[in-house]
């Protein structure tokens, strides 16, 4: 019984470049968060998706981020023109269902380096 | 504009005593709250967790303490153990909710021999 997979678990880009991060949700998991950890700081809230569906995305910054959770195949969250800012870790998580009282299960997250 | 906040970056303990790790929170509008652990490279795995309407839970060796009136919640680890080093961080969000939480910035345990 695999848990949430992410990958890359590393990921450098230049400054302008794309970066697109991947997460497979636990096996009948149908909801999907993204959240994000700066250096120092816990993980914040970014997007928030069912199949198909974005169900919140207050926690995405306005431009240059995208996530999708399409029917067939994993979640992915895309960066364009990524900057130095965007340097972080990236973790993906599950539920079963979309209730705060079920517990999360987080990936391993994505070390995104923007140099 | 930090609303869950955890004021104690680190925290060093020996084998057998007790952890206590702290955190406070601003808007009494939160009625779940969560704690998590992580190891280095790997993601935050869910520890314990207590709803508003109570003031104490408990899972074995871990406790979570909850003062509404002061905003404040605590675990306690009896007996700490090496392998409980990790970072802790505390979290909340709206009890019935989606998962949409807020994480304070961690504080880093170390359980020495």
């Amino acid at each position: 019984n695999a848990g949430v997979m992410q990958n890359p678990r590393h990921l450098v880009r230049r400054r302008g470049q794309e970066a697109r991060l991947r997460c497979s949700p636990m096996k009948g998991h149908s909801h999907v968060y993204w959240y994000r950890q700066l250096p120092e700081e816990g993980l914040k809230f970014m997007v928030y998706l069912q199949k198909e569906n974005i169900i919140d995305e207050s926690g995405m910054p306005k431009e240059r981020f995208s996530a999708e959770f399409p029917k067939e195949g994993p979640s992915i969250l895309r960066i364009q023109q990524v900057v130095r800012g965007d340097s972080a870790a990236y973790f993906c998580a599950s539920s079963p269902r979309d209730a705060t009282n079920e517990k999360l299960f987080f990936g391993s997250g994505t070390q995104l380096s923007v140099l | 504009d930090q609303q869950v906040k955890q004021n104690s970056p680190s925290l060093s303990v020996q084998e057998g005593r007790i952890s206590i790790l702290n955190c406070d929170y601003t808007n009494s509008m939160f009625d779940y709250f969560l704690w998590y652990k992580k190891y280095p490279a790997e993601g935050p795995t869910f520890l314990i967790s207590i709803s508003s309407i109570k003031d104490k839970n408990e899972d074995g060796r871990f406790t979570v303490f909850l003062n509404k009136s002061a905003k404040h919640l605590s675990l306690h680890i009896v007996p700490s153990q090496p392998g409980d080093s990790a970072v802790y961080f505390c979290a909340t969000g709206e009890f019935g909710g989606y998962n949409k939480l807020i994480f304070g910035a961690g504080t880093r345990l170390a359980v020495h021999p």
